[in-house]
């Protein structure tokens, strides 16, 4: 049972900030929140994770509140590339904890 | 950043036939490999966890004699779907996980398999 919640589609102009919301409302203080990708038939690719902070690297920012109840992943300038099936997961990042999957939302870039 | 192949990155065989799928960490040694399988417009299913030297752990639902794991190294794990249906028609995906210290996992690029 996923511990995310995140809306199924959403579309975004080219060139604007694309803002993608989850829900994890029953993280733990041990949970990480992750981000990967999936663009059409090939395997997801890392994005980002945090703990409580704001992160950012050179592919999107992750907002995180304070309450750490949810999070937003942010992709400033939209490229087409970006296309994708957008997965956010909570993992405590010790032990063996495995990666599980949502639904993710499926991200569009529009022209 | 770490890099993990998988071979072949498409097969087609017939209704009965077994084939073998592999899944390599190219630049560092991985622990830990999991297997997952994606129907499509499905999400990622976790299918078994496998680690060096050790038999591998399958998910509720998942049966260990059809679907094969081998993880004889810290660089190959290899997958082998025995007796495939067409219903085992799907896109395996396999990712590693490094040593003692390195918690995060690295996804192949996912082999798509067709059972004529």
């Amino acid at each position: 049972d996923a511990k995310t919640t995140q809306p199924t589609s959403m579309d975004c102009a080219e060139g604007r900030a694309a803002n993608l919301p989850c829900n994890h409302s029953t993280i733990s203080g041990n949970e990480y929140v992750y981000w990967y990708r999936q663009i059409h038939s090939q395997g997801p690719q890392y994005i980002i994770h945090g703990l409580k902070n704001n992160e950012t690297n050179e592919m999107a920012s992750l907002i995180i509140t304070e309450d750490r109840k949810s999070s937003t992943l942010i992709l400033p300038h939209a490229t087409l590339r970006d296309t994708a099936v957008y997965y956010c997961i909570v993992r405590a990042i010790f032990g063996n904890e495995k990666l599980t999957f949502g639904t993710g939302t499926r991200l569009t870039i529009i022209p | 950043g770490a890099v993990v192949s998988q071979h072949p990155s498409w097969v087609i065989c017939k209704s009965g036939t077994s084939v073998k799928i592999e899944c390599r960490s190219l630049d560092f040694q991985a622990t830990t490999m999991f297997w997952y399988r994606q129907f499509p417009k499905q999400s990622l299913m976790l299918m078994a966890t496998s680690n060096e030297g050790s038999k591998a752990t399958y998910e509720q639902g998942v049966e260990k004699d059809k679907f094969l794991i081998n993880h004889a190294s810290l660089t190959l794990s290899t997958l082998t779907v025995t007796s495939a249906h067409p219903e085992d028609s799907s896109f395996y995906i396999c990712s590693a996980r490094g040593g003692t210290g390195s918690y995060e996992q690295y996804f192949g690029p996912g082999t798509r398999l067709t059972v004529t």
